[in-house]
């Protein structure tokens, strides 16, 4: 069984422009999670998605925005990049929510220049 | 902002000794996990522990949680090379409608062969 995929593995942006991550969740799992987590911390909660629904927000800007796709995929949009967007972005997928474990990517390594 | 924090945010030890992190959080959880993470990839689940539950085993892992005291334990016992990593421990909170993740800032183990 595929675990979480995700894609691009490492990205380089221009302050200003936008970026498109990608998440396949593990097959049967409906709930997708996106943590940002900056060098040296914990990973910090942005958005959760449950059968195609915005079930959570963290505290991050409006240039952050998400959808999950019929098939469960996941895509986190940032618009307007800045150069503290720079972070590694985490993608989890879980069964139901998040009272059963989640299973993360490998991540995608985000560089704003 | 952070509801886990863990103690130390380093540690080193020799191979075959025991290493004991803590975790303290600030609001009432539903359950409390841990997770690891090797140099800046994806996180692994560990364990989980609910909030009734008082200790936990798996393997060479072992869990407490107080809940009056709100905090965790981790032990990991006969360490190993492998085992160097960062352990991060992660709360869901009871009292939003939120269902995710919130880490704290992990501890970094390193164990020396």
């Amino acid at each position: 069984d595929a675990g979480v995929t995700q894609s691009p593995t490492h990205l380089i942006k221009t302050r200003g422009q936008h970026v498109t991550l990608r998440c396949s969740p593990i097959s049967g799992h409906k709930s997708v999670s996106w943590y940002q987590q900056v060098l040296g911390q914990g990973p910090q909660f942005i958005f959760q998605y449950y059968e195609k629904e915005e079930r959570g927000r963290g505290n991050f800007p409006d240039r952050f925005s998400a959808r999950q796709f019929p098939n469960y995929s996941s895509e986190l949009n940032v618009n307007a990049l800045l150069l503290g967007d720079s972070a590694l972005y985490l993608c989890a997928s879980s069964l139901r929510d998040t009272n059963t474990e989640a299973f993360f990517g490998q991540g995608t390594r985000l560089t704003v220049v | 902002s952070q509801q886990g924090e863990e103690d130390p945010q380093a540690l080193s030890i020799q191979e075959g000794e025991n290493a004991t992190m803590n975790c303290s959080y600030k609001t009432s959880i539903n359950n409390l996990q841990w997770y690891r993470q090797n140099s800046g990839r994806g996180l692994v689940h560990l364990i989980l522990i609910r909030s009734n539950e008082r200790e936990k085993h798996s393997g060479r892992l072992r869990v407490t949680l107080d809940t009056s005291k709100k905090s965790s334990s981790l032990l990991i016992t006969a360490s190993r090379a492998a085992d160097t990593a960062s352990y991060f421990c992660a709360t869901v909170i009871m009292d939003t409608g939120r269902r995710a993740l919130t880490f704290g800032s992990g501890t970094r183990l390193q164990v020396q062969p």
